[in-house]
């Protein structure tokens, strides 16, 4: 069976840009997470989705949107980029019931 | 005080020591436990998961809960310089209808060969 894909593994935009980040997940998994790594803040919660509806959301401004589709994939989307925004964003599959999540390779996103 | 907390490390074992390696989170109603492995340059990946009270076995590799201390561990056996990596805790909630995994800062793990 497949695992999670991210695209683009890597992207640099600079200040004000937009971006939108792409995940796939497991074939049966319908619970999409997102992630924010960076070295000084860890993994941090960015939203859930789970049958195109967002069920939990991180606390991150209003910047940071997500959607999923009705096959499951998921986007996230980062608007008017800063220079704090770089890091790698990690999407994880999980079923339903949330509980093991598995990660697909992340998308390392530098912004200049 | 933070919800899911790892001491960070560096963790020095020699190979064929017992790594041990330390959690403990603040929610309660905290019901699903997670350890991920995280190479370098890599994404994390579930090595262990562990939903009630005691220890369970997989291999080399052996997770403690304990819910009325809010504490999970996980033991490494004979390790090898291929387990040194940072360990990551997770505590999964239910919250909003839905579920929010909060992940510790993780613990480095050096063994020495």
């Amino acid at each position: 069976k497949a695992g999670v894909t991210q695209t683009p593994r890597y992207l640099i935009k600079t200040r004000g840009q937009q971006v939108t980040l792409s995940c796939s997940p497991i074939s049966g998994h319908r619970s999409v997470s997102w992630y924010q790594q960076t070295p000084g803040q860890g993994l941090q919660f960015l939203f859930e989705y789970f049958s195109e509806t967002q069920r939990n959301k991180g606390n991150f401004p209003g910047r940071f949107s997500g959607r999923q589709f009705s096959n499951s994939r998921s986007e996230m989307n980062v608007s008017t980029l800063e220079l704090g925004d770089s890091a790698l964003y990690l999407c994880a599959s999980s079923l339903p019931r949330g509980n093991e999540q598995f990660f697909g390779p992340g998308t390392r996103l530098t912004v200049l | 005080q933070k919800e899911v907390e790892q001491n960070s490390g560096p963790l020095s074992v020699p190979e064929g020591a017992i790594a041990s390696l330390n959690c403990t989170y603040s929610d309660r109603g905290s019901q699903s436990f997670f350890w991920y492995r995280q190479y370098s340059g890599k994404s994390p990946e579930l090595i262990m998961s562990i939903y009630s009270n005691g220890d369970k076995e997989d291999g080399r590799f052996t997770a403690q809960l304990n819910k009325a201390s809010q504490y999970v561990s996980l033991l490494i056996r004979d390790s090898q310089p291929s387990d040194s990596a940072t360990y990551l805790c997770a505590v999964n909630s239910r919250k909003g209808g839905g579920f929010k995994t909060i992940f510790g800062a993780g613990t480095r793990l050096f063994v020495k060969a």
